[in-house]
């Protein structure tokens, strides 16, 4: 059962470089969506897709790049990092967006510093 | 951005205690509100989700209700023990927004 499978779990990073986050899910999920969580703050969703080939932003997007070129995978890429992008991030898989009660499976997470 | 509050933002009971918490979300446009456990060093996973106004979930010890009419949820645990210990959070679909939005939680400890 590997559900929902994020790496790296932990990274540093300097200011400017650049890195991809993996994200892959085996539940043939349409709906994917890349969180940060912050101190004090709640999941903060930067994007989402709803299925292969169609990505839209969330609350938080600017810094960050999606694609969707299969069901299974959603990478979250990070152009050039800056302090304000450590943060712990979660991947999530859904049937559906969560409107008709469908619930979300996280990712365990990766812990992002960028210095 | 939605305006979701969730009170109180942590909380300490006693092993054996009962305890509540609410989370407040614009009541127009509803769809779905979702409550999620959140243990330290681990990942979100679902409690309940609700859809309908009246609804009442039920998981063991851990209870929910929903009001959508008036824009709030409350989450029971009832006789709370020390592996409840988490944060929990809530997230509705409402208001203008179309995608899940968390609450920035509640952190619950529970003291033997």
């Amino acid at each position: 059962n590997a559900g929902v499978t994020q790496t790296p779990k932990f990274q540093v990073l300097k200011t400017g470089q650049s890195m991809t986050l993996q994200c892959a899910q085996d539940m043939n999920h349409e709906y994917m969506s890349w969180y940060r969580q912050d101190p004090g703050m709640g999941l903060r969703l930067i994007h989402y897709s709803v299925g292969a080939g169609i990505t839209d932003q969330g609350e938080v997007p600017n810094g960050y790049n999606v694609s969707r070129s299969t069901t299974e995978d959603f990478p979250l890429r990070l152009l050039s990092a800056a302090p304000s992008q450590t943060s712990v991030y979660f991947c999530a898989s859904s049937p559906g967006t969560g409107g008709r009660g469908e619930k979300l499976f996280f990712g365990s997470g990766t812990q992002l510093s960028v210095l | 951005i939605l305006n979701v509050e969730q009170s109180p933002q942590s909380l300490h009971v006693q092993e054996g205690d009962s305890t509540n918490f609410t989370c407040s979300f614009p009541s127009s446009n509803f769809y779905a509100l979702h409550w999620y456990r959140w243990e330290t060093a681990k990942s979100p996973e679902a409690l309940f989700v609700m859809t309908l106004n009246g609804d009442e979930k039920k998981k063991g010890r851990i209870s929910a209700t929903l009001n959508t009419k008036e824009g709030y949820s409350y989450l029971y645990i009832k006789g709370s023990q020390p592996e409840d210990s988490a944060t929990y959070l809530c997230a509705p679909i409402s208001g203008s927004a179309r995608q899940l939005t968390f609450g920035s939680g509640t952190q619950l400890t529970v003291l033997p």
